[in-house]
């Protein structure tokens, strides 16, 4: 079975400037695949970016990169140059091989402050 | 392209009635994925469906149900609903099964159901 933990209830970060969320998992596949998802007050989950357990490289997407580190199974979300529309929740999530649905952390609350 | 659309957004029921909310995946897609989001124990797994078949179930009551129809839109059913059944339910979908991809799950808004 697969787990996430978030140990960030909540985080609060200076517009323009930089945050990581961080993201721990617990797996016992060999192969699977990291998500990060954003979801604002509206209630939709926002995909922002995927890291595939065999990637030799960190995924980039715009103002956001994963910082994946397999041995320390951590697959923190940095965001670079926070805006103030950055302000929702965050979640980590993670997919193992075979029929094993999505699974999501707790989240992050993250305010961004002007 | 019209995204993954949920009906109703909210609806406020009591104790003991039968819930039904509907999910319109994006054109194309024929895996509808559905989570219940509360404050308490965050995003859970309901169920997935695929070409009308259910491929996967979560850790739910039978009170919990779904369905999908040919054109693949969904919908799921609570029935003799509780308190704790209070939550935002969450439908998803992808072009195929979402465990036989490494894709992203597309979501709706959600239907927020409250249970007085």
């Amino acid at each position: 079975a697969q787990k996430i933990t978030q140990t960030q209830p909540g985080m609060f970060v200076q517009e323009k400037e930089a945050v990581t969320l961080d993201c721990t998992y617990d797996t016992s596949d060999q192969s699977y695949g990291l998500f990060w998802y954003k979801q604002p007050s509206s209630g939709e989950m926002i995909f922002l970016i995927y890291q595939g357990s065999y990637d030799e490289q960190n995924a980039a997407e715009g103002r956001y990169s994963l910082n994946f580190q397999k041995a320390r199974k951590s697959a923190n979300l940095v965001i670079s140059a926070s805006q103030l529309g950055d302000s929702a929740m965050y979640f980590c999530a993670m997919r193992g091989l075979g029929h094993t649905p999505l699974v999501f952390g707790k989240g992050t609350r993250l305010s961004v402050i002007a | 392209k019209a995204g993954v659309t949920q009906t109703p957004r909210y609806l406020i029921k009591t104790r003991g009635q039968q819930v039904t909310l509907s999910c319109s995946p994006i054109s194309g897609h024929r895996s509808v994925s559905w989570y219940q989001q509360t404050p308490g124990q965050g995003l859970q797994f309901l169920f997935e469906y695929f070409s009308e078949t259910q491929r996967n179930k979560g850790n739910f009551p039978g009170r919990f149900s779904g369905r999908q129809f040919s054109n693949s839109r969904s919908e799921m059913n609570v029935s003799t609903l509780e308190l704790g059944d209070s939550a935002l339910y969450l439908c998803a979908s992808t072009p195929i099964p979402s465990t036989e991809n490494t894709g992203e799950l597309f979501f709706g808004e959600g239907s927020r159901l409250t249970v007085l």
